[in-house]
């Protein structure tokens, strides 16, 4: 049973176009979201994040939109460039917890030049 | 500073075997987190510790698993008896959450990529 879901295995991107990556989740106890980026052979890297109070978190190129009733959240990445490139996971923690993640399967961007 | 590193990068095993693998946190974080990653599927959490508390267990997939942590520092995760389902990556994350919080990042290693044949 996946509580955090990312329905797209695969997304390609012109540069310069907005990426859009989204995510759906069932727990209504995850309370915190993240979204981290991961190239091959490195681990992954944090990228924004987003508490469940907030519905917009905005950093540089990526904002992350939270919508509760609908148990969903999406980042976008404008503009993209190819170093965008890689594969995003979407992330989250429920309330009260250790704060162990838990996982999407990831998106894989290709942000062709 | 150092982020968060693992060893080895890479181990290949027989099956049966037992194998070891070390994560060292960033310094000073004192929450520390295994995760693995199989062949096509997203992170899926393993344990958790914070400080001297007893860790959290309950990601573990079967008591051939365990792991230790001394401290606020060097974890290791434990496979005995490995078997081919094993095969996955392994990642360490270590965040300054204290407790009481789930909001604090979790810094990852670049994972021990474990193969059992």
């Amino acid at each position: 049973d996946q509580q955090v879901k990312q329905n797209s295995p695969s997304l390609s991107v012109q540069e310069g176009r907005i990426s859009i990556l989204n995510c759906d989740y069932t727990n209504s106890m995850f309370d915190y979201f993240l979204w981290y980026k991961k190239y091959p052979a490195e681990g992954p890297t944090f990228l924004i994040s987003i508490s469940s109070i907030k519905d917009k978190n905005e950093d540089g190129r990526f904002t992350v939109f939270l919508n509760k009733s609908a148990k969903h959240l999406s980042l976008h990445i404008v503009p993209s460039q190819p170093g965008d490139s890689a594969v995003y996971f979407c992330a989250a923690s429920a309330r009260g917890s250790q704060g162990n993640l838990i996982f999407g399967k990831g998106t894989k961007l290709s942000v062709k030049p | 500073g150092a982020g968060v590193s693992q060893s080895p990068s890479n181990k290949v095993t027989e099956k049966g075997k037992d194998v070891e693998l070390r994560c060292d946190p960033i310094s000073g974080h004192t929450a520390l987190y295994w995760y693995r990653q199989r062949l096509g599927q997203g992170l899926e959490f393993l344990i958790y510790f914070q400080g001297n508390s007893a860790p959290d267990k309950s990601g573990l997939p079967s008591d051939r698993f365990s792991a230790e942590r001394t401290g606020e520092s060097v974890s290791t995760l434990t496979i005995q008896r490995t078997q081919q389902e094993d095969s996955a990556v392994y990642l360490c994350a270590s965040s300054s959450h204290r407790g009481g919080s789930s909001t604090d990042t979790q810094y990852f290693g670049p994972g021990t990529r474990l193969t059992v044949l």
